[in-house]
């Protein structure tokens, strides 16, 4: 089983729809991140969290929001979602060098 | 805004040959130093990380740091096909151990 877990790791919703992603890890890391990748423009940092209490912004987490429920799940949320939110979205953990350790992926489509 | 810079590619070798990919950076006081590769459709996975000036070795893969000029590469030698990746580099921000600043990857093509 992979360390980190997202869930879906497929979804196709629609324009104003609320849609959460979900991610766990077991790798007993305290930190971790929310990345989105788009082609030609590389990943960057939505959001990312410390521990529980501590939560930060990244560079574009206008139109997201996130919940860290225990240090093991951070979850992502677009409140009401459009279409240049489509993109593949990664969740990661880290330590204390700052290697990043990225979950599977997952594939968000806005019609 | 701090930038880290990547050819973008593609990057076609021989299999066989050393595949050298570089990466430069704006941010001085970054610390450490990371390369990823990339399949396609799949996660990043680290390969190499590199903290101090000069080369770190790893089987066929090479990380070579210069702090002086902000430049950062990676050397795979005996290049394969499964090498064929999209190879990102990232660099943490400076002063931070804890966000990274990614490249926006190069694309190696090894061709049998």
């Amino acid at each position: 089983d992979a360390d980190v877990t997202q869930t879906p790791r497929n979804r196709i919703t629609k324009t104003g729809k609320r849609i959460m992603l979900e991610c766990s890890q077991t790798k007993g890391h305290d930190r971790m991140y929310w990345y989105r990748q788009d082609p030609g423009l590389g990943l960057r940092l939505i959001y990312y969290s410390f521990d529980v209490k501590d939560i930060n912004k990244g560079e574009i987490s206008d139109g997201y929001s996130v919940s860290r429920q225990a240090q093991a799940k951070f979850s992502l949320s677009l409140e009401s979602a459009i279409p240049n939110q489509t993109a593949l979205y990664f969740c990661a953990t880290s330590v204390d060098r700052g290697e990043l350790f990225f979950g599977e992926g997952s594939r968000l489509t806005v019609l | 805004q701090k930038e880290v810079e990547q050819n973008s590619g593609p990057l076609s070798v021989p299999e066989g040959a050393i595949a050298s990919l570089n990466c430069t950076y704006s941010d001085r006081g970054s610390q450490s130093f990371f390369w990823y590769r990339q399949y396609s459709g799949k996660s990043p996975e680290l390969i190499m990380s590199i903290y101090s000036n000069g080369d770190k070795e790893d089987g066929r893969f090479t990380a070579q740091l210069n702090k002086a000029s902000q430049y950062v590469s990676l050397l795979i030698r005996d290049s394969q096909p499964s090498d064929s990746a999209t190879y990102l580099c990232a660099v943490t921000q400076g002063g931070s151990n804890y966000k990274l600043t990614f490249g926006k990857g190069t694309l190696l093509t090894v061709n049998p």
